[in-house]
């Protein structure tokens, strides 16, 4: 079992949607990472969370730290939204050491 | 800022030959990472380095990769001899203080060894 789930693989909405993607993971953490992959391949980096909550524009990403789990929410979305976003964790016991997720790809379409 | 900035963006070669992919972090960050993805394994860890050292190389596949940090704004990572399994993405990314928290990723060298 992989140390970070991601879910789902693949997600298909319509401009307007709001967006659901989640993560698991299975590891104590310090932090959490949301990242964002264009079709150009290049990575952004999202969010950084350890608890609660953090919003960016339309983006939301939750953390609940009991459940080892985290959401990240997209409002409004939009075809430039379309992307793949994965899920990093940083080891609680050595932070710099970062286990990612497989990823989600996103298409809205117009 | 520049962001971080990696070269090539492309690179094409021949199995055997050496490769030279290289990283300049952006000014100020004292941690830099490099990561490969590929389709069958994601993005996975291969060596980064703290205030220029060296700190952890166990993702590094084989004797046949290395990395080299020699100041604080210039990194490299060398196969020597490539083979096609090579074949990847390869990002560098870099980060400051832990206050400030997040990864700033270079656009990624596409390594194509044929």
């Amino acid at each position: 079992k992989n140390e970070v789930e991601q879910s789902p693989q693949n997600l298909t909405a319509q401009e307007g949607e709001f967006i659901t993607i989640n993560c698991s993971y299975s590891v104590g953490i310090s932090a959490l990472h949301w990242l964002q992959q264009h079709p150009g391949g290049g990575i952004v980096s999202l969010f950084m969370l350890s608890s609660g909550k953090k919003k960016h524009g339309r983006l939301i990403a939750t953390i609940n730290i009991q459940e080892k789990h985290s959401s990240l929410h997209i409002t409004a979305s939009h075809p430039r939204d379309s992307a793949v976003y994965i899920c990093a964790v940083s080891s609680r016991y050595n932070n710099n050491d970062m286990r990612f997720g497989a990823g989600t790809r996103l298409t809205v379409k117009p | 800022d520049a962001g971080v900035i990696q070269s090539p963006r492309h690179e094409v070669t021949e199995m055997g030959q050496e490769v030279t992919l290289r990283c300049k972090p952006i000014s100020g960050h004292n941690s830099l990472f490099w990561y490969r993805q590929t389709m069958m394994r994601g993005l996975e860890l291969l060596i980064y380095f703290n205030n220029n050292v060296p700190i952890d190389d166990s993702g590094m596949p084989e004797d046949r990769f290395s990395a080299k940090m020699p100041n604080a704004s210039f990194s490299t990572l060398k196969i020597q001899p490539s083979e096609p399994r090579d074949s990847a993405v390869y990002f560098c990314a870099s980060r400051g203080d832990r206050e400030l928290g997040g990864y700033t990723f270079g656009s990624g060298t596409r390594l194509t060894v044929v």
